[in-house]
């Protein structure tokens, strides 16, 4: 998947406890996502990273934090986690290089918050 | 209200033949739409890129077309094969950034032997 890593695969949780998703790439691109996939809705953008240390809101940013401290690692944190938050989360990346910018998804976290 | 609808929901068909997945979206302003494919317990790759002023574009067996007067696109599969079972999924930007997309619900498409 485009040298995008995401862990864990896999996590089941109880609510109320914080957990973070973590998103590691290879390949230098400027440009990170956090996207959230729900039966019934379309992917919808969380939060965003631009560069490190820069980032911004999503659609459904409430109850998501982000951070990006190297260009390579882009951190999804859920400070207190809720039964609406279980999905499944995927990481994107994409660098600008005129026109329409190709996002590469990487291939999920399946989190489930009991 | 920026929507993007596809249809139909599943389709299954018989291997090696054609399939046309539909696309209508009132996305506003236009800058590109998109197709991905994205298979059970993995992420969407991108299949297709069309902007405003493209109307076909290929990528193998697929064919993705786009009609940016009536806001509609649809992307046919040829001779479709077991490994094209997977959801495909319609996505609209209003610009060329990777942060204004919006995604379609996606199609289930199953090929059967």
């Amino acid at each position: 998947d485009a040298g995008i890593t995401q862990s864990p695969r896999h996590k089941v949780t109880e609510t109320g406890t914080p957990v973070t998703l973590r998103c590691h790439q290879t390949e230098n691109h400027r440009y990170m996502y956090w996207y959230r996939q729900d039966p019934g809705h379309g992917l919808r953008l969380i939060h965003y990273s631009y560069g490190v240390k820069d980032t911004d809101k999503g659609e459904v940013s409430d109850g998501y934090s982000v951070s990006r401290s190297k260009t390579e690692d882009f951190l999804l944190t859920l400070e207190s986690a809720t039964s609406s938050q279980t999905s499944v989360y995927f990481c994107a990346i994409s660098e600008s290089k005129g026109g329409p910018e190709k996002l590469f998804f990487g291939s999920g976290t399946q989190l489930s918050v009991l | 209200k920026n929507q993007v609808e596809q249809s139909p929901q599943s389709l299954i068909i018989l291997e090696g033949k054609n399939c046309t997945l539909q696309c209508n979206y009132t996305v506003s302003p236009f800058s590109n739409l998109r197709w991905y494919k994205q298979d059970t317990g993995r992420g969407p790759v991108s299949l297709t890129i069309m902007t405003f002023s493209e109307n076909t574009k290929s990528n193998g067996r697929y064919t993705a077309t786009l009609d940016a007067d009536t806001k509609q696109s649809s992307l046919h599969i040829t001779a479709s094969q077991l490994s094209d079972s997977a959801s495909y999924i319609c996505v609209v930007s209003a610009n060329q950034a990777g942060t204004a997309l919006i995604f379609g619900k996606g199609t289930t498409l199953s090929v059967s032997s």
